[in-house]
């Protein structure tokens, strides 16, 4: 059974950075193309960005909110998908999910892990 | 990009039929078939309940079917039942990046 745990949110003030991880079980990170959708308090949900597989060449696509902004990279030898996101700004404060992408869905989900940016 | 339009709400009695519909634009819906459905309960990750416009995942029940006509795609979900009462999100491939609906609360009466 594949399983994704989010962690790292939290709060910041805004201009601060987070990074956000996604360790994966079940599943060989390098392998996937993985995603992150965010969604904010009572709102829909927003894609983010994903990374390609490592024989894909292992690039990102971001979002244009986000772009230059937030980064997606892999640790292959701890299996695990980060988001480090810099100059934060308050409409960024969601819950972030990690997802695998396939045929153009997303499945599984982790728990999601939430991040406040406030002052 | 623009999210996709949806519904804000939906809702019919147990064992009724319901159809939620997803309009996008020619350089999404009607560009790809990878459209998707998510269902989502309060406080709980989103779960796919329909991929690639009409597939369902190993699990989900044959009470859910999908479809797509142009820029605009639709989920059906027949004989509702009380764990059916969710959001549900529509979402779509555009070009080197997705976009998700605006969401649609369907409430069984």
């Amino acid at each position: 059974e594949v399983q994704l745990v989010e962690s790292g949110g939290g709060l910041v003030k805004p201009g601060g950075s987070l990074r956000l991880s996604c360790a994966a079980s079940g599943l060989t990170l390098s392998n996937a193309w993985m995603t992150w959708i965010r969604q904010a308090p009572g709102k829909g949900l927003e894609w983010v960005g994903r990374i390609r597989s490592k024989t894909e060449g292992g690039t990102t696509d971001n979002a244009a909110p986000v772009q230059g902004r937030f980064t997606i990279s892999r640790d292959d030898s701890k299996n695990t998908l980060y988001l480090q996101m810099n100059s934060l700004k308050t409409e960024d404060t969601a819950v972030y999910y990690c997802t695998k992408e396939y045929y153009g869905s997303f499945d599984p989900w982790g728990q999601g892990t939430l991040v406040t940016v406030s002052s | 990009q623009s999210a996709l339009t949806q519904p804000p709400s939906a809702s019919g009695s147990p064992g009724q039929s319901v159809t939620i519909s997803c309009t996008g634009t020619s350089s999404d819906v009607g560009a790809y078939n990878y459209v998707s459905w998510y269902q989502q309960h309060p406080g709980k990750a989103p779960k796919v309940m329909i991929y690639e416009v009409s597939k369902r995942p190993s699990g989900v029940p044959d009470r859910f079917s999908g479809s797509k006509s142009g820029n605009t795609a639709s989920l059906t979900v027949s004989g509702l039942q009380a764990e059916d009462e969710a959001d549900y999100y529509c979402s779509s491939y555009a070009r080197n990046s997705y976009v998700f609906g605006t969401g649609t609360k369907v409430t069984v009466l």
